[in-house]
């Protein structure tokens, strides 16, 4: 299995840019998750799914920021307008269900830099 | 509300010797899972070893392994026989109901 696909691995662009980060779960997996990790605020939950359907989007951080999943292969990441306090590493991760018994498999994360 | 709490912000050992990273959680929830998650300077979150709540038994993975005091809520991991491999951030994480909660993490440095 190639495990979580993330896509584009680095992105530099300009404040005022649309920003759009991919992410391909692991295949079966039903569960998806999207993290941002910044070194003042650690990792952060943003929002995650459960078949496709958004189940907690409390941790996105303002209308800014959006996050679709129109099947269950593929899910992305929308920053417009971005800014530059929006740099960071933001992770996806998939699981096989959201339950207490499943482990979260990470993606190997996109850089972002919004100068 | 769940908390993760990591006290000790960076740590070292010498190669080959074992170290111990502590953890500790707050969680109402009677089901929950636990994790160690491993960020080397690639910056991909690799699990390192998982426990369930309920059990009593310690998860082992090889040279790693974890110390569970569900009363305490203590969750620390300890790695044996550190490689220089295991320099990285360690995450604690806990699982409950539909939410996972993390660490500020360690900064662990394996020296030579």
């Amino acid at each position: 299995d190639a495990g979580v696909i993330q896509s584009p691995r680095h992105e530099v662009t300009e404040m005022g840019q649309e920003v759009t980060l991919r992410c391909k779960p692991i295949s079966g997996h039903n569960s998806l998750f999207w993290y941002r990790q910044t070194m003042m605020r650690g990792l952060e939950l943003l929002i995650y799914f459960n078949n496709n359907v958004p189940i907690d989007d409390s941790g996105m951080p303002e209308d800014r920021f959006s996050a679709k999943m129109p099947n269950a292969s593929f899910s992305t990441l929308k920053i417009q307008p971005s800014e530059p306090r929006d740099s960071a590493v933001y992770f996806c991760a998939s699981s096989l269900r959201v339950g207490s018994t499943d482990t979260q498999y990470f993606g190997p994360g996109t850089r972002l830099t919004v100068l | 509300a769940q908390t993760v709490t990591q006290s000790q912000p960076e740590m070292s050992v010498q190669e080959a010797e074992t170290v111990t990273l502590s953890c500790t959680y707050d969680t109402s929830e009677n089901n929950y899972y636990l994790f160690w998650y491993k960020q080397p300077p690639s910056r991909q979150m690799i699990l390192v070893i998982r426990q369930e709540a309920y059990k009593q038994q310690n998860a082992t993975e090889n040279r790693f392994s974890v110390n569970f005091q569900k009363a305490a809520k203590s969750f620390s991991l300890k790695i044996s026989d550190s490689q220089l491999g295991d320099t990285a951030m360690y995450f604690c994480a806990i699982h409950t109901g539909n939410q996972f909660y993390f660490g500020t993490g360690t900064s662990l440095t394996v020296i030579p």
